[in-house]
């Protein structure tokens, strides 16, 4: 069974200081890890994933992650945080068919 | 390319009365999800479809929840007798019939906000 704890709940950092949102994963096999940032009433937009190709993983608006096997870990962070991060964030590991199992999310706050 | 469509975006209902949510997939997706957000919390699996087949309902209540897909149309998530509790907001993805192995991206609509009164 497949599943991730996101180790905080809320996250607030100051406009152009790193963020850092953290998520340890369980998995019986080597998984696939993804995240992803929901804003206030819209859906959800994929930010990146880590299928098993380079540990660390790009995504869009500057974010990346580290895969770390040892630690169990795909931590997510930007270099310079802007107003328009706020939202909620979700590390999720993918199943056997694409079942995708969720964190239960970070909400990110941005202070100017 | 439209993306996942969903509607109606706000649906109010009293209790007892049925919730029809309908997803319509990305075009050439031929695999659909049905995931709930309630308050405070994060998406938790109900059901996968695939065209007139219900792959995966480990995560649906027993009872008066449904789910269909069918040759034609949107899926279809129903909710009988609603009750206060099931007040929350459902998300549908879908993802592409190529991949269904871990990896596989899926794509979210914006979700049905349910509020029953």
């Amino acid at each position: 069974a497949q599943s991730v704890t996101q180790l905080d709940s809320h996250v607030s950092v100051s406009e152009g200081t790193p963020v850092l949102l953290r998520c340890n994963y369980s998995s019986s096999y080597s998984p696939s890890l993804f995240w992803y940032v929901q804003h206030p009433n819209k859906g959800l937009q994929l930010l990146l994933k880590y299928t098993s190709a380079a540990t660390l993983v790009k995504g869009i608006n500057g974010f990346e992650a580290e895969f770390k096997k040892s630690e169990t870990s795909f931590h997510l962070t930007k270099p310079s945080a802007h107003m328009s991060d706020a939202a909620e964030y979700f590390c999720v590991v993918s199943g056997s068919w694409g079942k995708l199992q969720f964190g239960a999310g970070t909400q990110v706050v941005v202070t100017p | 390319n439209a993306g996942v469509m969903q509607n109606p975006r706000h649906l109010v209902r009293r209790r007892g009365q049925e919730a029809r949510l309908r997803c319509s997939p990305m075009k050439g997706h031929s695999h659909v999800y049905w995931y709930r957000q309630l308050p405070e919390e994060g998406l938790k699996f109900m059901v996968y479809l695939q065209k007139e087949n219900i792959i995966d309902e480990s995560g649906m209540p027993k009872e008066r929840f449904s789910a269909e897909f069918p040759k034609e149309g949107p899926s279809i998530l129903r909710i009988q007798q609603v009750v206060r509790g099931d007040s929350a907001a459902y998300f549908c993805a879908s993802s592409p019939p190529s991949g269904t192995g871990p990896g596989t991206e899926a794509f979210f609509g914006q979700g049905t906000r349910l509020t029953v009164v």
